[in-house]
């Protein structure tokens, strides 16, 4: 197993399209978590997963955003309505017990 | 809610000297799990070192360990003997111990060079 994947590892897009990313946790890992980091910010946190059912949201993920993990595997990240503020490093990181393990990221660049 | 407090944003040290990186955080919670977290440039977060709070004695990594001081709510890492492959951006983190969500709260970050 190599870890957290992340794809794209980079989008640019132009404000008010929709886009999506996706994350490929570590195969036993059943928790799975989407953070947002901006510049000069540490990560904060937006989603989390146990297994299939996403069972917190921050008050940081609007309307605009939906997550998903079909079947408790990977998780899409759907951005709809760009905005330039929604411009970030979009993490992932899954666990099973007390760790996290963290992808690359994918950073989106809204113009 | 939890906050984390990084005061230094950046930090230098003399390779193979040893560095503190400070920490401070905010919980009523009475058990909890402290992290450091490392994020070298363009690369994926790594964890660094992991301290419970239930544990008095601190923790320790091969060149890495922390000092715990719960009651000051303090929680800094120090790296002794520091090289060159120890600069990256180093992020504090706290996480509750109970119920069912795992997030991690982070601090800003403290960016750490190392001089050859």
């Amino acid at each position: 197993d190599t870890g957290v994947s992340q794809n794209p590892r980079h989008k640019i897009t132009k404000r008010g399209q929709n886009v999506t990313f996706r994350c490929d946790p570590i195969s036993e890992h059943n928790r799975l978590y989407w953070y947002r980091q901006t510049l000069g910010q540490g990560p904060e946190f937006l989603t989390y997963f146990q297994n299939e059912a996403q069972l917190e949201k921050s008050r940081l993920l609007s309307d605009r955003f939906s997550a998903e993990r079909p079947k408790g595997s990977f998780s899409t990240l759907e951005i709809q309505r760009t905005e330039q503020g929604d411009s970030a490093m979009y993490l992932c990181a899954s666990s099973f017990v007390n760790e996290q393990f963290f992808g690359p990221g994918t950073r989106l660049t809204v113009l | 809610a939890q906050t984390v407090t990084q005061s230094q944003p950046e930090m230098s040290v003399q390779e193979a000297e040893t560095v503190t990186l400070s920490c401070t955080y905010d919980t009523s919670e009475s058990d909890y799990y402290l992290f450091w977290y490392k994020q070298p440039p363009s690369r994926q977060m790594i964890l660094v070192i992991r301290q419970e709070a239930y544990k008095q004695q601190n923790a320790t990594e091969n060149r890495f360990s922390v000092n715990f001081q719960k009651a000051a709510k303090s929680f800094s890492l120090k790296i002794s003997d520091s090289q060159l492959g120890d600069a990256a951006m180093y992020f504090c983190a706290y996480r509750d111990s109970g119920g069912s969500n795992y997030k991690l709260t982070f601090g800003k970050g403290t960016l750490l060079t190392v001089n050859p």
